[in-house]
């Protein structure tokens, strides 16, 4: 079956913009969340959807948001681009359902590549 | 304070040693599930293992084995005869699923098998 997907794989923008990231889950996932990834951090993580619904989120300013839809495809949009925002950004779905979300084995798509001038 | 902490930055062996990549973790949680993730050169991180708290039989998959030790708080991950396609950043990561219910990474350890 069809992997995680994102799209756009590489974007540049220049400060103070605002980009929209978009990540399809596998077929039957409900839960996805999103990972900021950089050289100096790691991997860090942005926040988590279940049913359209924010179930939790990392510590990240407001500038960072997201949202699903009623078929688990979510989009995430940082505004205000600043130099620091220069990341891979990852998503990742699960098929976990219930309270218990991160038990389970997330899938990870091939991330979004933002480079901000 | 970091929950995760993969001390080696990058490791190189050659090809067909055996390497372990170290992970120690922090949590005041009974209950917590740990990971690690592969992630190779296309970027997609891949799942490898999942442990959780009750569970410190050691496991075998192939070439890989992990070692879980509560008493120390570590979760190590070795390969046994290395080969090119082990190539790749490692991470361990850990989910304290009464706490917070999100997974959290290490830094990772980038893994270089040289031929």
């Amino acid at each position: 079956k069809a992997g995680v997907t994102q799209t756009p794989r590489y974007l540049i923008k220049t400060r103070g913009q605002q980009v929209t990231l978009s990540c399809s889950p596998i077929s039957g996932h409900r839960s996805v969340s999103w990972y900021q990834q950089t050289p100096g951090q790691g991997l860090q993580f942005l926040f988590e959807y279940f049913s359209e619904t924010q179930r939790n989120k990392g510590n990240f300013p407001g500038r960072f948001s997201g949202r699903q839809f009623s078929n688990s495809r979510s989009e995430m949009n940082v505004s205000t681009l600043e130099l620091g925002d220069s990341a891979l950004y990852l998503c990742a779905s699960s098929l976990a359902s219930g309270r218990q979300t991160n038990t389970g084995e997330l899938f990870f798509g091939e991330g979004s590549r933002l480079t901000v001038l | 304070a970091q929950k995760v902490t993969q001390a080696q930055t990058e490791i190189s062996v050659v090809e067909k040693e055996d390497v372990t990549l170290d992970c120690v973790y922090e949590t005041r949680d009974t209950t917590y599930y740990l990971f690690w993730y592969k992630q190779p050169p296309s970027g997609e991180l891949v799942f490898l293992i999942r442990r959780n708290s009750f569970d410190e039989q050691n496991e075998i998959s192939g070439r890989y084995s992990w070692n879980f030790q509560k008493s120390t708080s570590s979760f190590n991950f070795t390969i046994t005869a290395s080969q090119v396609v082990d190539s790749a950043v490692y991470f361990c990561a850990l989910s304290e699923i009464y706490r917070d219910d999100k997974i959290i990474f290490g830094k990772g350890t980038r893994l270089h098998i040289l031929p």
